[in-house]
């Protein structure tokens, strides 16, 4: 069955504190990306990855960190997450015409 | 440069009707087009599709879309709503592999 998996799904932490999310793929899918969703603005991307070790800037990269050392794993970094960064971020693995999507993290920043 | 415009914020049918939800598009070349669904706390579920063909695209859940491209418009709609459709619905366009997502509708049904 076609999956993506992120974790965790719910994380509180304080400002400063550095985080990570982990998403997880097993399509074999070459691209990668973060979402974050906001209420009104729809999804917006953070970052995306073409392939391992090729990782390039969204439309709302600032504050953000990725890596993809495999191709099944695309951790999303925040080295010191602050309030403004509190949301539903979504995790995605797609091919041309269809993207899968992660069941989300809601993480609130105090 | 790409975008997905989804008017209605929230909507509200009563079970039974029909249902229509707005979306247009800009993009230079022919897109891909998607419809994906949101319940409460869940991720986002492919609904339909459209990459090219025939412009009236069958979904799950008894959901189509017609693809208008001299309106720039890709409609979702369902001829009768059932409670569990109350969700969040958005239209997105994809550039390759990357999907830009409109601001999306909420669907609230009343009994």
């Amino acid at each position: 069955e076609a999956q993506v998996t992120q974790n965790p799904r719910y994380l509180i932490t304080v400002t400063g504190k550095k985080l990570t999310v982990t998403c997880s793929q097993n399509m074999n899918h070459e691209y990668m990306s973060w979402y974050r969703q906001d209420p009104g603005l729809g999804l917006r991307q953070i970052y995306y990855s073409m392939n391992v070790e090729v990782t390039d800037k969204g439309d709302v990269p600032e504050g953000y960190k990725v890596s993809r050392k495999e191709k099944r794993n695309f951790p999303l970094i925040l080295e010191s997450p602050s309030p403004n960064q509190t949301s539903l971020y979504f995790c995605a693995s797609s091919s041309l015409k269809e993207a899968f999507f992660g069941q989300g993290t809601r993480l609130t920043v105090v | 440069a790409q975008s997905v415009t989804q008017p209605d914020i929230h909507i509200t049918v009563s079970e039974g009707a029909s249902l229509e939800l707005r979306c247009n598009y800009s993009y230079g070349a022919t897109p891909y087009l998607f419809w994906y669904v949101q319940s409460p706390g869940q991720g986002l579920q492919l609904l339909l599709k459209y990459f090219s063909g025939d412009t009236l695209v069958q979904g799950i859940k008894g959901f189509e879309a017609e693809f208008k491209r001299s309106q720039s418009s890709f409609n979702l709609r369902k001829p009768s709503v059932h409670w569990s459709d109350a969700a969040e619905y958005f239209c997105a366009v994809a550039n390759f592999n990357k999907f830009y997502f409109g601001s999306g509708t909420k669907l609230n049904v009343k009994p």
